[in-house]
């Protein structure tokens, strides 16, 4: 049973344009969420987190955006650029393991 | 650099021979954990170390082994290697077991024929 998903596997945009992802989750327990961008033959790097204690987070061009009643975050790319062209994780933190549960991941195809 | 790294990147083995994938990290991080990523599952924990001698289970234990003698070094044993066992691998570290986030390694493809 998948308690973090990401349910659109892929994602295209225009450059320029806004890019949102999306990951939802099941377990009330999670208390911290981040967002990893992922290259071809590279680890996935972190790219921003969220407590949830706050609803919006901002750093330059990405925004994650956490409702807790929906169960539901989003990462919004504005503007977004061929560079950010990746696969994207979101993953969730059990507040009682400390234990990461992580999303399928989105491919973002960002095209010039 | 802060870094963690793993070796190999690519290894092709045969079913049943021992390997090795070694992992170590210069950031005097805490917590250590080993991830596979195979299509459509996203990352799954293998195994997590919260500090020396201590490891732990995580989701997708079964084939693996781990230890922890060192702050700095995760290796992971899979003692005999099968088919299934063919994923990218990730070993990961962070500050502590409060894990605030992960620094990644770049990965190694095991192929297990």
């Amino acid at each position: 049973d998948q308690q973090v998903k990401q349910n659109s596997p892929s994602l295209s945009v225009q450059e320029g344009r806004i890019s949102i992802l999306n990951c939802d989750y099941t377990n009330s327990m999670f208390d911290y969420f981040l967002w990893y961008k992922k290259y071809p033959a590279e680890g996935p790097t972190f790219l921003i987190s969220i407590s949830s204690i706050k609803d919006k987070n901002e750093d330059g061009r990405f925004t994650v955006f956490l409702n807790k009643s929906a169960k539901h975050l989003s990462l919004h790319i504005v503007p977004s650029q061929p560079g950010d062209s990746a696969v994207y994780f979101c993953a969730a933190r059990d507040s009682g393991t400390y234990k990461y549960i992580f999303g399928t991941g989105t491919r973002l195809k960002v095209l010039a | 650099e802060a870094q963690v790294t793993q070796n190999p990147r690519y290894l092709i083995t045969v079913t049943g021979k021992k390997l090795t994938v070694t992992c170590s990290q210069n950031m005097n991080h805490e917590y250590m954990s080993w991830y596979r990523q195979d299509p459509g599952l996203g990352l799954r924990q293998i195994y997590y170390s919260m500090n020396v001698e201590v490891t732990d289970k995580g989701d997708v234990p079964e084939g693996y082994k781990v230890s922890r003698k060192e702050k700095r070094n995760f290796p992971l044993i899979l003692e005999s290697p099968s088919p299934n066992q063919t994923s990218l691998y990730f070993c990961a570290s962070s500050l502590d077991s409060r894990n605030f986030g992960y620094t990644f390694g770049s990965g190694t493809r095991l192929t297990v024929v």
